[in-house]
Protein backbone atom coordinates (compact mmCIF):
# COMPACT_ATOMS: atom_id res chain seq x y z
CA UNK A 1 0.00 0.00 0.00
CA UNK A 2 2.95 2.47 0.35
CA UNK A 3 1.53 4.08 -3.28
CA UNK A 4 -1.60 5.38 -1.82
CA UNK A 5 -0.96 7.64 1.07
CA UNK A 6 -3.23 8.46 4.22
CA UNK A 7 -2.90 10.43 7.50
CA UNK A 8 -3.21 7.77 9.98
CA UNK A 9 -5.62 9.06 12.64
CA UNK A 10 -8.24 11.84 12.38
CA UNK A 11 -10.10 13.07 16.08
CA UNK A 12 -13.98 15.00 15.78
CA UNK A 13 -16.16 16.37 17.89
CA UNK A 14 -19.63 15.08 17.03
CA UNK A 15 -21.55 16.84 15.15
CA UNK A 16 -18.61 18.61 12.76
CA UNK A 17 -17.34 17.79 9.33
CA UNK A 18 -14.48 14.90 9.04
CA UNK A 19 -12.64 15.30 6.37
CA UNK A 20 -9.81 12.18 5.19
CA UNK A 21 -7.58 12.75 2.90
CA UNK A 22 -5.71 10.55 0.51
CA UNK A 23 -3.29 10.74 -2.58
CA UNK A 24 -2.46 7.91 -4.83
CA UNK A 25 0.27 7.65 -7.45
CA UNK A 26 -1.23 6.10 -10.35
CA UNK A 27 -2.97 8.76 -13.38
CA UNK A 28 -4.31 6.14 -14.91
CA UNK A 29 -5.80 4.59 -11.93
CA UNK A 30 -10.21 4.34 -13.22
CA UNK A 31 -11.89 4.02 -10.22
CA UNK A 32 -11.18 5.13 -6.26
CA UNK A 33 -12.72 4.12 -3.39
CA UNK A 34 -13.54 4.24 0.21
CA UNK A 35 -14.14 1.42 2.57
CA UNK A 36 -14.80 1.52 6.17
CA UNK A 37 -13.70 -0.70 9.08
CA UNK A 38 -15.27 -1.49 12.25
CA UNK A 39 -13.33 -3.29 14.83
CA UNK A 40 -13.32 -6.90 14.14
CA UNK A 41 -15.34 -6.47 10.74
CA UNK A 42 -14.53 -6.53 7.22
CA UNK A 43 -14.82 -3.67 4.66
CA UNK A 44 -17.52 -2.14 4.03
CA UNK A 45 -17.66 0.45 0.59
CA UNK A 46 -18.86 3.77 1.32
CA UNK A 47 -18.96 5.67 -1.50
CA UNK A 48 -16.68 5.16 -4.93
CA UNK A 49 -15.54 7.36 -7.87
CA UNK A 50 -14.78 7.29 -11.54
CA UNK A 51 -11.45 9.25 -12.29
CA UNK A 52 -13.74 11.78 -15.13
CA UNK A 53 -15.27 12.69 -11.84
CA UNK A 54 -14.42 15.97 -9.65
CA UNK A 55 -17.04 15.41 -7.06
CA UNK A 56 -19.67 12.59 -6.16
CA UNK A 57 -22.31 13.15 -3.41
CA UNK A 58 -24.26 10.55 -1.44
CA UNK A 59 -26.27 11.57 1.50
CA UNK A 60 -23.85 12.56 4.44
CA UNK A 61 -20.28 11.86 2.11
CA UNK A 62 -18.97 13.90 -0.15
CA UNK A 63 -16.02 12.55 -2.66
CA UNK A 64 -13.77 15.38 -3.91
CA UNK A 65 -11.23 14.07 -6.73
CA UNK A 66 -8.53 16.21 -8.39
CA UNK A 67 -6.92 14.51 -10.40
CA UNK A 68 -4.05 16.93 -11.32
CA UNK A 69 -2.65 16.73 -7.77
CA UNK A 70 -3.71 12.78 -7.58
CA UNK A 71 -5.51 13.94 -4.23
CA UNK A 72 -8.91 12.35 -3.20
CA UNK A 73 -10.89 13.63 0.18
CA UNK A 74 -14.19 12.09 1.97
CA UNK A 75 -15.60 14.42 4.00
CA UNK A 76 -18.63 13.09 6.26
CA UNK A 77 -21.07 16.05 7.25
CA UNK A 78 -22.50 15.69 10.78
CA UNK A 79 -19.77 13.12 12.07
CA UNK A 80 -21.81 10.74 14.71
CA UNK A 81 -20.23 8.25 17.09
CA UNK A 82 -21.32 5.65 14.73
CA UNK A 83 -19.02 7.17 12.15
CA UNK A 84 -15.89 5.93 14.67
CA UNK A 85 -13.91 3.53 11.90
CA UNK A 86 -11.14 2.59 9.89
CA UNK A 87 -11.31 4.31 6.34
CA UNK A 88 -9.53 3.00 3.47
CA UNK A 89 -8.69 4.74 0.40
CA UNK A 90 -8.11 2.28 -2.65
CA UNK A 91 -7.43 3.20 -6.29
CA UNK A 92 -7.85 0.63 -9.04
CA UNK A 93 -5.42 -0.16 -11.11
CA UNK A 94 -7.46 -1.69 -13.59
CA UNK A 95 -5.37 -4.45 -16.06
CA UNK A 96 -8.87 -6.34 -16.07
CA UNK A 97 -9.12 -8.07 -12.56
CA UNK A 98 -9.39 -4.07 -10.80
CA UNK A 99 -6.42 -4.95 -8.68
CA UNK A 100 -6.67 -2.41 -6.06
CA UNK A 101 -4.19 -0.81 -4.17
CA UNK A 102 -4.68 0.05 -0.40
CA UNK A 103 -3.66 3.16 1.96
CA UNK A 104 -2.76 2.05 5.32
CA UNK A 105 -5.92 3.62 6.63
CA UNK A 106 -7.38 6.88 8.57
CA UNK A 107 -8.71 5.76 12.07
CA UNK A 108 -11.51 8.35 12.53
CA UNK A 109 -12.05 8.69 16.31
CA UNK A 110 -15.17 11.12 17.50
CA UNK A 111 -15.64 12.55 20.66
CA UNK A 112 -18.85 13.96 22.48
CA UNK B 1 -27.81 -12.96 0.92
CA UNK B 2 -24.67 -13.87 2.64
CA UNK B 3 -22.62 -12.05 0.24
CA UNK B 4 -18.47 -12.87 0.85
CA UNK B 5 -18.36 -16.42 3.66
CA UNK B 6 -15.07 -16.83 5.34
CA UNK B 7 -14.51 -19.32 7.50
CA UNK B 8 -13.11 -20.30 9.96
CA UNK B 9 -13.26 -16.71 11.94
CA UNK B 10 -10.60 -17.11 14.19
CA UNK B 11 -7.49 -19.69 14.29
CA UNK B 12 -4.30 -20.34 16.04
CA UNK B 13 -1.82 -21.99 14.59
CA UNK B 14 1.99 -23.67 15.39
CA UNK B 15 4.58 -23.03 13.47
CA UNK B 16 5.02 -25.52 10.43
CA UNK B 17 1.30 -26.64 10.74
CA UNK B 18 -1.14 -26.44 7.27
CA UNK B 19 -4.19 -24.81 6.98
CA UNK B 20 -6.94 -24.15 4.64
CA UNK B 21 -8.93 -20.94 4.58
CA UNK B 22 -11.93 -21.28 3.13
CA UNK B 23 -14.37 -18.55 1.06
CA UNK B 24 -17.56 -18.78 -0.47
CA UNK B 25 -19.63 -16.09 -2.00
CA UNK B 26 -23.13 -16.14 -3.35
CA UNK B 27 -22.90 -13.44 -5.75
CA UNK B 28 -22.17 -15.40 -9.08
CA UNK B 29 -19.02 -13.34 -8.86
CA UNK B 30 -16.78 -13.84 -11.37
CA UNK B 31 -13.65 -12.71 -9.91
CA UNK B 32 -12.19 -13.37 -6.06
CA UNK B 33 -9.36 -12.49 -4.04
CA UNK B 34 -7.21 -13.59 -1.26
CA UNK B 35 -5.67 -10.12 1.06
CA UNK B 36 -4.10 -10.14 4.59
CA UNK B 37 -4.07 -7.18 6.37
CA UNK B 38 -1.27 -6.48 9.25
CA UNK B 39 -1.30 -3.40 11.45
CA UNK B 40 -0.64 -0.11 10.38
CA UNK B 41 -0.42 -1.11 6.98
CA UNK B 42 -3.69 -1.50 4.06
CA UNK B 43 -4.59 -4.74 2.68
CA UNK B 44 -1.90 -6.39 0.32
CA UNK B 45 -3.26 -9.05 -2.39
CA UNK B 46 -2.01 -12.26 -1.94
CA UNK B 47 -3.67 -14.27 -5.34
CA UNK B 48 -6.57 -13.78 -7.30
CA UNK B 49 -8.56 -15.83 -9.60
CA UNK B 50 -9.58 -13.95 -12.79
CA UNK B 51 -12.30 -16.29 -13.69
CA UNK B 52 -13.22 -19.78 -12.49
CA UNK B 53 -10.25 -22.25 -13.57
CA UNK B 54 -7.51 -19.33 -13.44
CA UNK B 55 -5.11 -17.99 -10.32
CA UNK B 56 -2.43 -15.31 -10.55
CA UNK B 57 -0.04 -14.06 -8.00
CA UNK B 58 -0.78 -10.36 -5.97
CA UNK B 59 2.15 -8.57 -4.07
CA UNK B 60 2.79 -11.29 -1.47
CA UNK B 61 2.25 -14.58 -2.71
CA UNK B 62 4.75 -16.56 -1.12
CA UNK B 63 4.28 -19.19 1.51
CA UNK B 64 0.60 -19.07 0.05
CA UNK B 65 -1.19 -21.22 -2.36
CA UNK B 66 -4.77 -21.22 -3.63
CA UNK B 67 -7.39 -23.24 -5.33
CA UNK B 68 -10.77 -21.51 -7.36
CA UNK B 69 -12.67 -25.05 -6.43
CA UNK B 70 -15.55 -23.61 -8.99
CA UNK B 71 -17.13 -20.25 -9.68
CA UNK B 72 -18.45 -19.89 -5.92
CA UNK B 73 -15.00 -21.14 -4.09
CA UNK B 74 -11.70 -19.71 -3.78
CA UNK B 75 -9.54 -21.11 -0.81
CA UNK B 76 -6.18 -20.30 0.31
CA UNK B 77 -3.16 -22.59 1.76
CA UNK B 78 -0.67 -22.53 3.96
CA UNK B 79 1.37 -25.20 3.82
CA UNK B 80 4.26 -24.49 6.67
CA UNK B 81 2.93 -21.59 8.83
CA UNK B 82 5.13 -19.04 10.12
CA UNK B 83 4.90 -16.47 12.63
CA UNK B 84 5.11 -13.87 10.05
CA UNK B 85 1.61 -14.97 8.42
CA UNK B 86 -0.18 -13.66 11.99
CA UNK B 87 -2.76 -11.59 9.84
CA UNK B 88 -5.82 -10.99 9.18
CA UNK B 89 -6.90 -12.65 5.84
CA UNK B 90 -9.90 -11.12 3.72
CA UNK B 91 -11.80 -13.13 0.83
CA UNK B 92 -13.23 -10.34 -1.80
CA UNK B 93 -15.27 -11.00 -5.14
CA UNK B 94 -16.69 -8.58 -8.07
CA UNK B 95 -18.62 -9.53 -11.06
CA UNK B 96 -16.31 -7.84 -13.21
CA UNK B 97 -13.43 -5.53 -13.67
CA UNK B 98 -15.58 -2.18 -13.39
CA UNK B 99 -17.38 -3.11 -10.25
CA UNK B 100 -16.16 -2.47 -6.76
CA UNK B 101 -14.86 -5.17 -4.62
CA UNK B 102 -17.33 -7.18 -2.15
CA UNK B 103 -15.46 -8.01 1.42
CA UNK B 104 -15.69 -11.05 3.60
CA UNK B 105 -15.42 -10.62 7.44
CA UNK B 106 -12.25 -11.73 7.66
CA UNK B 107 -9.74 -14.65 8.95
CA UNK B 108 -8.07 -13.95 12.09
CA UNK B 109 -4.79 -16.06 12.14
CA UNK B 110 -2.13 -16.37 14.88
CA UNK B 111 0.95 -18.54 14.65
CA UNK B 112 3.06 -19.13 17.25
Amino acid sequence: GEDVEQSLFLSVREGDSSVINCTYTDSSSTYLYWYKQEPGAGLQLLTYIFSNMDMKQDQRLTVLLNKKDKHLSLRIADTQTGDSAIYFCAESRGGGYNKLIFGAGTRLAVHP
Amino acid sequence: NAGVTQTPKFQVLKTGQSMTLQCAQDMNHNSMYWYRQDPGMGLRLIYYSASEGTTDKGEVPNGYNVSRLNKREFSLRLESAAPSQTSVYFCASIQNSNQPQHFGDGTRLSIL
